[in-house]
Protein backbone atom coordinates (compact mmCIF):
# COMPACT_ATOMS: atom_id res chain seq x y z
CA UNK A 1 0.00 0.00 0.00
CA UNK A 2 1.45 3.64 0.00
CA UNK A 3 2.87 4.91 2.59
CA UNK A 4 5.35 7.64 3.97
CA UNK A 5 7.23 7.72 6.67
CA UNK A 6 9.34 10.09 8.96
CA UNK A 7 10.84 10.09 12.30
CA UNK A 8 9.44 11.99 14.89
CA UNK A 9 11.61 14.59 16.31
CA UNK A 10 15.21 16.13 14.92
CA UNK A 11 17.04 18.55 17.38
CA UNK A 12 19.79 20.56 16.11
CA UNK A 13 21.92 23.74 17.75
CA UNK A 14 21.84 26.87 15.80
CA UNK A 15 23.79 27.44 12.90
CA UNK A 16 24.49 23.51 11.93
CA UNK A 17 22.83 21.98 9.34
CA UNK A 18 19.52 19.45 9.52
CA UNK A 19 18.81 17.04 7.78
CA UNK A 20 15.17 15.39 7.49
CA UNK A 21 14.94 11.89 5.97
CA UNK A 22 11.48 10.58 4.29
CA UNK A 23 10.69 7.02 2.83
CA UNK A 24 8.13 6.59 0.38
CA UNK A 25 6.45 2.89 -1.23
CA UNK A 26 5.02 4.36 -4.45
CA UNK A 27 7.23 3.60 -7.37
CA UNK A 28 4.99 5.54 -9.77
CA UNK A 29 5.41 9.00 -7.25
CA UNK A 30 5.36 11.95 -9.49
CA UNK A 31 6.31 14.57 -7.53
CA UNK A 32 7.74 14.98 -4.05
CA UNK A 33 7.22 17.61 -1.54
CA UNK A 34 8.57 19.31 1.61
CA UNK A 35 5.99 21.58 3.44
CA UNK A 36 6.63 23.36 6.54
CA UNK A 37 3.75 23.67 9.31
CA UNK A 38 4.69 26.23 12.22
CA UNK A 39 2.33 26.89 15.56
CA UNK A 40 -1.14 27.19 14.72
CA UNK A 41 -0.39 27.89 11.16
CA UNK A 42 -1.44 25.76 7.82
CA UNK A 43 0.96 23.81 5.75
CA UNK A 44 3.67 26.31 3.42
CA UNK A 45 5.02 24.12 0.57
CA UNK A 46 9.07 24.38 1.17
CA UNK A 47 9.84 22.87 -1.87
CA UNK A 48 9.20 19.98 -4.52
CA UNK A 49 11.37 17.72 -6.82
CA UNK A 50 10.12 15.98 -9.65
CA UNK A 51 10.78 12.24 -9.85
CA UNK A 52 13.50 12.27 -12.19
CA UNK A 53 15.52 14.64 -10.24
CA UNK A 54 18.25 13.24 -7.91
CA UNK A 55 18.84 16.81 -6.44
CA UNK A 56 18.00 20.04 -6.18
CA UNK A 57 18.69 23.46 -4.54
CA UNK A 58 17.11 26.33 -3.52
CA UNK A 59 19.09 28.74 -1.17
CA UNK A 60 19.47 27.32 2.44
CA UNK A 61 17.25 24.25 1.01
CA UNK A 62 18.43 21.21 -0.74
CA UNK A 63 16.17 18.16 -1.55
CA UNK A 64 17.60 14.48 -2.09
CA UNK A 65 16.14 11.73 -4.30
CA UNK A 66 16.99 8.43 -4.42
CA UNK A 67 14.39 6.67 -6.22
CA UNK A 68 16.53 3.49 -6.13
CA UNK A 69 15.52 3.49 -2.32
CA UNK A 70 12.50 5.31 -2.48
CA UNK A 71 13.62 7.99 0.15
CA UNK A 72 13.82 11.40 0.48
CA UNK A 73 15.90 13.89 2.07
CA UNK A 74 15.84 17.83 3.38
CA UNK A 75 18.59 19.50 4.54
CA UNK A 76 18.51 23.18 5.73
CA UNK A 77 22.14 25.00 5.78
CA UNK A 78 22.96 27.53 8.96
CA UNK A 79 19.49 25.98 10.93
CA UNK A 80 18.38 28.92 12.30
CA UNK A 81 15.72 29.05 15.14
CA UNK A 82 12.96 30.13 12.84
CA UNK A 83 13.15 26.95 11.51
CA UNK A 84 12.02 25.00 14.22
CA UNK A 85 8.74 24.10 12.61
CA UNK A 86 7.09 20.31 11.22
CA UNK A 87 8.13 19.17 8.22
CA UNK A 88 6.04 17.20 6.56
CA UNK A 89 7.12 15.00 3.34
CA UNK A 90 4.49 13.89 0.43
CA UNK A 91 4.17 12.27 -2.92
CA UNK A 92 1.69 12.72 -5.30
CA UNK A 93 1.29 9.87 -7.75
CA UNK A 94 -1.76 9.53 -10.75
CA UNK A 95 -4.68 7.05 -9.75
CA UNK A 96 -7.55 6.68 -11.26
CA UNK A 97 -9.15 9.84 -9.29
CA UNK A 98 -6.82 12.13 -10.79
CA UNK A 99 -3.69 12.87 -8.44
CA UNK A 100 -3.19 11.27 -5.01
CA UNK A 101 -1.19 13.04 -2.46
CA UNK A 102 0.01 11.11 0.15
CA UNK A 103 1.52 12.82 3.49
CA UNK A 104 4.14 11.71 5.82
CA UNK A 105 3.02 11.82 9.96
CA UNK A 106 5.77 15.38 10.00
CA UNK A 107 8.56 15.62 11.43
CA UNK A 108 9.44 17.86 14.56
CA UNK A 109 12.56 20.04 14.42
CA UNK A 110 13.84 22.08 17.46
CA UNK A 111 16.24 24.25 16.95
CA UNK A 112 18.97 25.26 20.22
CA UNK A 113 20.28 28.39 20.68
CA UNK B 1 -2.32 35.52 -6.63
CA UNK B 2 -4.55 35.55 -3.13
CA UNK B 3 -3.95 32.25 -1.20
CA UNK B 4 -6.27 29.90 0.07
CA UNK B 5 -8.94 31.61 2.65
CA UNK B 6 -10.52 29.42 5.38
CA UNK B 7 -13.52 30.78 7.42
CA UNK B 8 -13.73 30.69 10.24
CA UNK B 9 -10.50 30.59 11.72
CA UNK B 10 -12.09 29.62 15.03
CA UNK B 11 -14.89 27.74 16.43
CA UNK B 12 -16.55 27.02 19.48
CA UNK B 13 -18.93 24.35 19.74
CA UNK B 14 -21.18 21.43 21.85
CA UNK B 15 -21.11 17.90 21.33
CA UNK B 16 -24.43 17.13 19.32
CA UNK B 17 -24.31 20.56 17.09
CA UNK B 18 -23.48 20.64 13.47
CA UNK B 19 -20.67 23.12 12.10
CA UNK B 20 -20.14 24.05 8.31
CA UNK B 21 -16.30 25.12 7.35
CA UNK B 22 -15.85 27.14 4.32
CA UNK B 23 -12.44 27.23 1.74
CA UNK B 24 -11.80 29.80 -0.56
CA UNK B 25 -9.50 28.06 -3.27
CA UNK B 26 -6.70 29.52 -5.25
CA UNK B 27 -8.46 31.67 -8.71
CA UNK B 28 -7.74 29.30 -11.54
CA UNK B 29 -7.80 25.37 -9.11
CA UNK B 30 -10.61 23.48 -9.45
CA UNK B 31 -9.79 20.43 -6.69
CA UNK B 32 -9.99 21.06 -3.30
CA UNK B 33 -9.25 18.59 -0.73
CA UNK B 34 -10.06 18.98 3.24
CA UNK B 35 -7.57 17.25 6.07
CA UNK B 36 -8.40 16.84 9.63
CA UNK B 37 -4.97 17.29 12.02
CA UNK B 38 -5.01 16.20 15.51
CA UNK B 39 -2.24 15.94 17.87
CA UNK B 40 -2.73 11.97 18.10
CA UNK B 41 -3.77 11.37 14.51
CA UNK B 42 -1.64 13.74 12.85
CA UNK B 43 -2.96 14.78 9.28
CA UNK B 44 -5.78 12.43 8.10
CA UNK B 45 -7.54 13.03 4.25
CA UNK B 46 -11.35 13.32 4.66
CA UNK B 47 -12.20 14.31 0.73
CA UNK B 48 -11.09 16.06 -2.29
CA UNK B 49 -13.49 17.27 -4.66
CA UNK B 50 -13.24 18.13 -8.00
CA UNK B 51 -15.32 20.34 -10.78
CA UNK B 52 -18.27 19.89 -8.11
CA UNK B 53 -17.89 16.17 -7.83
CA UNK B 54 -15.79 13.99 -4.53
CA UNK B 55 -13.16 12.29 -6.37
CA UNK B 56 -11.78 10.93 -3.35
CA UNK B 57 -12.47 10.11 -0.09
CA UNK B 58 -10.79 9.15 3.20
CA UNK B 59 -12.46 7.06 6.08
CA UNK B 60 -14.44 9.26 8.38
CA UNK B 61 -17.59 8.61 9.16
CA UNK B 62 -20.48 10.00 7.02
CA UNK B 63 -21.15 12.44 9.78
CA UNK B 64 -18.40 14.17 7.72
CA UNK B 65 -19.41 15.39 4.38
CA UNK B 66 -18.48 18.53 1.83
CA UNK B 67 -19.59 19.76 -1.66
CA UNK B 68 -18.32 22.33 -3.91
CA UNK B 69 -19.45 24.93 -6.11
CA UNK B 70 -19.53 25.73 -9.77
CA UNK B 71 -16.86 28.73 -8.05
CA UNK B 72 -14.71 25.94 -6.95
CA UNK B 73 -15.33 27.06 -2.99
CA UNK B 74 -15.84 24.14 -1.07
CA UNK B 75 -17.68 23.49 2.34
CA UNK B 76 -17.50 20.70 4.80
CA UNK B 77 -19.97 19.86 6.65
CA UNK B 78 -19.92 17.38 10.70
CA UNK B 79 -23.45 16.70 12.10
CA UNK B 80 -23.63 15.62 15.63
CA UNK B 81 -20.27 16.84 16.49
CA UNK B 82 -18.28 14.37 19.10
CA UNK B 83 -15.34 15.65 21.72
CA UNK B 84 -13.01 13.93 19.24
CA UNK B 85 -13.70 16.21 16.51
CA UNK B 86 -11.69 18.75 18.03
CA UNK B 87 -8.96 19.72 15.49
CA UNK B 88 -7.48 21.66 12.90
CA UNK B 89 -9.50 21.44 9.79
CA UNK B 90 -7.33 22.22 6.79
CA UNK B 91 -8.05 23.01 3.38
CA UNK B 92 -5.65 22.99 0.05
CA UNK B 93 -6.31 23.82 -3.08
CA UNK B 94 -4.86 22.14 -6.21
CA UNK B 95 -3.22 22.98 -9.53
CA UNK B 96 -0.34 22.84 -12.10
CA UNK B 97 0.67 19.75 -13.71
CA UNK B 98 1.00 17.50 -10.90
CA UNK B 99 -2.04 19.18 -8.86
CA UNK B 100 0.26 20.37 -6.47
CA UNK B 101 -1.19 21.63 -2.92
CA UNK B 102 -1.65 24.61 -1.37
CA UNK B 103 -2.95 24.92 2.07
CA UNK B 104 -4.80 27.89 3.59
CA UNK B 105 -4.35 28.82 7.56
CA UNK B 106 -7.03 25.86 9.38
CA UNK B 107 -10.00 25.86 11.03
CA UNK B 108 -9.38 25.12 14.62
CA UNK B 109 -12.66 23.26 16.14
CA UNK B 110 -13.23 23.14 19.84
CA UNK B 111 -15.78 20.86 20.39
CA UNK B 112 -17.16 20.86 24.48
Amino acid sequence: GEDVEQSLFLSVREGDSSVINCTYTDSSSTYLYWYKQEPGAGLQLLTYIFSNMDMKQDQRLTVLLNKKDKHLSLRIADTQTGDSAIYFCAETARNTGGFKTIFGAGTRLFVKA
Amino acid sequence: KAGVTQTPRYLIKTRGQQVTLSCSPISGHRSVSWYQQTPGQGLQFLFEYFSETQRNKGNFPGRFSGRQFSNSRSEMNVSTLELGDSALYLCASSGGPAETQYFGPGTRLLVL
